[in-house]
């Protein structure tokens, strides 16, 4: 199975302020790699895939970037909105993995 | 627009077998490379995915849990069943569908509202 390590686990933010989370893969998994926004209660709602492109919807400050097994999710200029927990996840191969997750806290 | 919504018991029994059901709409399951999938949340903790199948009928498992899982389709019906055998109170979980698509990419989107299952006697 493909490891995916996320970092931080947590991150305490100001509204303004620019947030990155990092997500290692074990193994090389090209730009295969998705980003979930999750809220409390809520099912998750994919932010980005292919590893840099933007979802339709999504706002322009969510960007992400890399390939192979590092990558990162950068949220510029947060926002009221954006205080929830992001989740990386690998589609080069079954299974299919999720990182541990980070949430963005005030 | 895709829609997903999960059904199924929120209360089940130590040993018994989990049946949930995924009702879709905005999609059929007879368009290649569509797929749905099935990933799980534990109170608190972190995705995990489960299964998936494809406009097919092939099929993967996560193969820590594959001996007690089966995905079934019903194209006519555009539902998908997920059943889980053998259930533990570590199976306590929102259990989410997903639309997933193959060769293009298997990111999952959009997703079911969820489905809380309790496992306790």
């Amino acid at each position: 199975d493909i490891q995916m390590d996320q970092s931080p686990s947590s991150v305490s933010a100001s509204v303004g302020d620019i947030v990155a989370i990092t997500c290692r893969a074990s193994q090389n998994i090209g730009s295969w790699l998705a980003w979930y926004q999750q809220k409390p209660g809520r099912a998750p709602n994919l932010l980005i895939y292919a590893a840099s492109t933007l979802q339709s919807g999504v706002p322009s400050r969510f960007s992400g970037s890399g390939s192979g097994t590092d990558f990162t999710l950068t949220i510029s200029g947060l926002q009221p909105d954006d205080f929830a927990t992001y989740y990386c996840q690998q589609a080069r191969s079954f299974p299919r993995t999720f990182g541990q997750g980070t949430k963005v806290e005030i | 627009q895709i829609t997903l919504k999960e059904s199924g018991p929120t209360l089940v029994k130590p040993t018994q077998t989990l049946t949930l059901a995924c009702s879709f709409s905005g999609f059929s399951l007879t368009t290649s490379t569509v797929g749905v999938g099935w990933i799980r949340q534990p109170p608190g903790k972190a995705l995990e995915w489960l299964a998936v199948i494809y406009w097919d009928d092939d099929k993967y498992y996560n193969p820590s849990l594959e001996s007690r899982l089966t995905i079934t389709r019903d194209t006519s019906r555009s539902h998908v069943v997920l059943t889980m055998t053998n259930m533990d109170p570590m199976d306590t979980a929102t259990y989410y569908c997903a639309h997933t698509q193959a060769y293009t990419g298997g990111w999952f989107d959009p997703w079911g509202q969820g489905t809380l299952v309790t496992v306790s006697s």
